[in-house]
């Protein structure tokens, strides 16, 4: 079965601060996608890649970073975090653009 | 641009009722549609997809039907079960990377 994994689960940041989500998968997919989940909202995309070295920003893009320096890794970087920030963090990747996602457990994040 | 809606925020059920949780969509492009399933503190997972119109399509009990013509995938149980209470989304592809989630529908399977 497909695997992502995230790290950190949960953390609590401070307003300004730096945060840097990790993401790593095991499937061999090319495709990878970050999302952050809030009540009312669903799913929303940040940022997305399909290669080793490229990045594209998603829907809500402002205030995120991402970086992809091999297949099986993701990064999500918030330079300065917000309190709007707080939110549930996945990070999902699939074979095709078109096909399934498999999802990673979440990252908790709380900016304070 | 491509949009999903799903209506119900919240929809409570008792037990053995049919459960219907509804789906509409916009977009100008080829589609696949999907249902992913989060229980409690856990990541999403698909449940259902489709790209084929008028065709139905099932899995664990669960089924919808792609209807172009109306841009609906509702999807559909004759009988709820305790462990269906869940988070579901309803999302659209259109044939390349990005997918386009709906709000989400919280179902509340009740004794």
């Amino acid at each position: 079965e497909a695997a992502v994994t995230q790290s950190p689960r949960s953390k609590v940041a401070v307003t300004g601060g730096k945060v840097t989500l990790s993401c790593h998968q095991t499937n061999n997919h090319d495709y990878m996608y970050w999302y952050r989940q809030d009540t009312g909202h669903g799913l929303r995309l940040i940022h997305y890649s399909y290669v080793a070295d490229s990045t594209e920003k998603g829907d809500i893009p402002d205030g995120y970073k991402a970086s992809r320096p091999s297949q099986e890794n993701f990064s999500l970087i918030l330079e300065l975090a917000s309190l709007s920030q707080t939110a549930v963090y996945f990070c999902a990747s699939s074979d095709r653009g078109d096909d399934e996602q498999y999802f990673g457990p979440g990252t908790r994040l709380t900016v304070l | 641009g491509d949009s999903v809606t799903q209506t119900e925020g919240l929809v409570t059920l008792t037990e053995g009722l049919p459960v219907m949780l509804n789906c509409t969509y916009q977009t100008a492009y080829s589609t696949f549609l999907f249902w992913y399933v989060q229980h409690l503190n856990e990541a999403p997972k698909l449940l259902l997809k489709s790209s084929t119109d008028n065709k139905r399509t099932e899995h664990q009990g669960f089924h919808a039907t792609l209807h172009k013509s109306s841009s609906s995938f509702h999807l559909q149980k004759s009988s709820a079960q305790l462990s269906d209470s869940a988070l579901y989304y309803c999302a659209l592809n259109t044939g390349n990377y990005k997918y386009v989630f709906g709000a989400g529908t919280r179902l509340k399977v009740i004794a």
